[in-house]
């Protein structure tokens, strides 16, 4: 699986939109985009996935840029049981092996 | 039942001492997964099971590690010889292939081993 760029950590407001950037330039054409988030002390949610078009989920929005170098995860009105750690992870989209994780980005959100 | 479940939670031993630790996946996912975190780190894969299979065993550490699925269910992650550096919380997860092609995993919450 092809490697991804977080920044370990952000910080948000309460009730206001966050943006969490991914960068992975090496991606393939095959590589969907997975997000997950690990709220403390517990294991690993999913979140959302997508491979070339934005997508929308009751948890959050996935924006994809055109060329699939970046993507960013739009949690649109952040709450504080949304502070996690969120991570970003490309996954081959005939494969079911594992999930290789990095360090994510660990969002802090303030009330 | 409703999710993955792992057990025990919590697991303190002391150090040379054997240790299995259970994960009970969703019904019906017949793939598998064990991953060990440490503080501070993102989950470390170890193996993964495809029905009663080991697929990829490519993340154990060493040889003190072993894991089993004989009915292609209920896993069981064994250490022997426990050391200090065991120390971390484990994680299981399961999965089946979803439709769109990619599949999602669902953890459970994991056993925290600590070896004195």
């Amino acid at each position: 699986d092809a490697k991804t760029t977080q920044p370990n950590s952000m910080e948000s407001n309460e009730e206001e939109p966050v943006h969490l950037p991914c960068n992975h330039s090496t991606i393939s054409g095959t590589d969907y985009i997975h997000w997950y988030r690990q709220l403390p002390s517990q294991g690993p949610e999913y979140v959302i996935h997508g491979l070339t078009s934005n997508v929308n989920n009751r948890m959050a929005s996935l924006a994809i840029a055109e060329d699939r170098k970046s993507s960013t995860l739009i949690l649109h009105r952040a709450t504080l049981r949304d502070a996690a750690v969120y991570y970003c992870i490309l996954r081959d989209g005939g494969s079911q092996g594992n999930l290789i994780f990095g360090k994510g980005t660990k969002l802090s959100v303030k009330p | 039942g409703a999710g993955v479940s792992q057990t025990p939670s919590n697991k303190v031993t002391e150090k040379g001492k054997y240790v299995e630790l259970r994960c009970d996946p969703i019904s019906g996912h017949t793939a598998l997964y064990w991953y060990r975190q440490s503080l501070g780190q993102g989950p470390e894969f170890l193996i993964y099971f495809q029905g009663t299979g080991a697929a990829d065993d490519s993340g154990l550490p060493n040889d003190r590690f072993f894991a089993v699925r004989p009915e292609g269910s209920v896993s069981t992650l064994k250490i022997q010889r426990t050391e200090r550096g065991d120390s971390a919380v484990y994680l299981c997860a399961s999965s089946f292939r979803q439709t769109s092609g990619a599949n999602v995993l669902t953890f459970g919450a994991g056993s925290r081993l600590t070896v004195l």
